[in-house]
């Protein structure tokens, strides 16, 4: 069955620190790779996204990510996190033959103190 | 910048009533979703719509459910005889064809049911 996993349900940071927030996915097929972040009462925001190409994708307000093909992977990272970037953050799938819906993870709540 | 648009931004209703949420996707995308969003929990697909016909719906989007298209704006969900668990944030998506990847989300409309 096709899945998409984020394990860490919550990451506290101290600003300025680095941060990795992992997500797995199951699938047999090729997919296309998605990170969004959602602020509090606010809507999805695309943080960045694999389509083809070159593994490491980097996004807006400084975060990466890496395609992981044979681990199935596709961990964010930032190199120093502001205490803006406290919100969820959600991975999402779209897998090929799946039609185009996205299937996401269970989130990540970012908290970043001082 | 085209952003997708959703109203109200709050809706409270009875148990047992119908709800309207309405959702302006980007004026020349052709492929429109629903998502929903528990509290707390992930966002998980409901429907996905084009050509004036549903192409894929989940096992969620029961016949208390059903989506429109009422004119060339416009992309609605209805529930006709809502229930406590349907109190969620519903979230309208949109991308420019079936080629298309990025999906352009709205700011969602958190839904109550008391």
């Amino acid at each position: 069955a096709q899945s998409v996993t984020q394990l860490d349900s919550q990451v506290p940071v101290f600003e300025e620190a680095p941060v990795e927030l992992r997500c797995n996915y199951s699938s047999s097929v090729s997919v296309y790779l998605f990170w969004y972040v959602q602020y509090p009462n606010q809507g999805l925001q695309l943080l960045l996204k694999y389509l083809s190409g070159s593994t490491l994708v980097k996004g807006i307000n400084g975060f990466e990510a890496e395609f992981n093909k044979s681990q199935t992977s596709f961990h964010l990272r930032k190199p120093s996190v502001h205490i803006s970037d406290t919100a969820e953050y959600f991975c999402a799938v779209r897998f090929t033959g799946g039609g185009n819906k996205l299937t996401f993870g269970t989130g990540t709540q970012l908290k970043v103190e001082l | 910048e085209p952003e997708v648009t959703q109203t109200p931004s709050h809706q409270v209703t009875q148990m047992g009533q119908e709800v309207i949420l309405r959702c302006v996707p980007i004026s020349n995308h052709l492929y429109f979703y629903w998502y929903r969003q528990i509290l707390g929990q992930k966002v998980e697909f409901l429907v996905s719509f084009y050509n004036n016909e549903i192409s894929e719906k989940s096992e969620i989007f029961d016949d208390q459910f059903s989506v429109e298209r009422p004119d060339g704006s416009n992309f609605t969900l209805k529930i006709r005889s809502t229930k406590l668990e349907d109190s969620a944030m519903y979230f309208c998506a949109s991308i420019t064809d079936l080629g298309g990847v990025e999906q352009f989300f709205g700011p969602g409309t958190r839904l109550t049911v008391l």
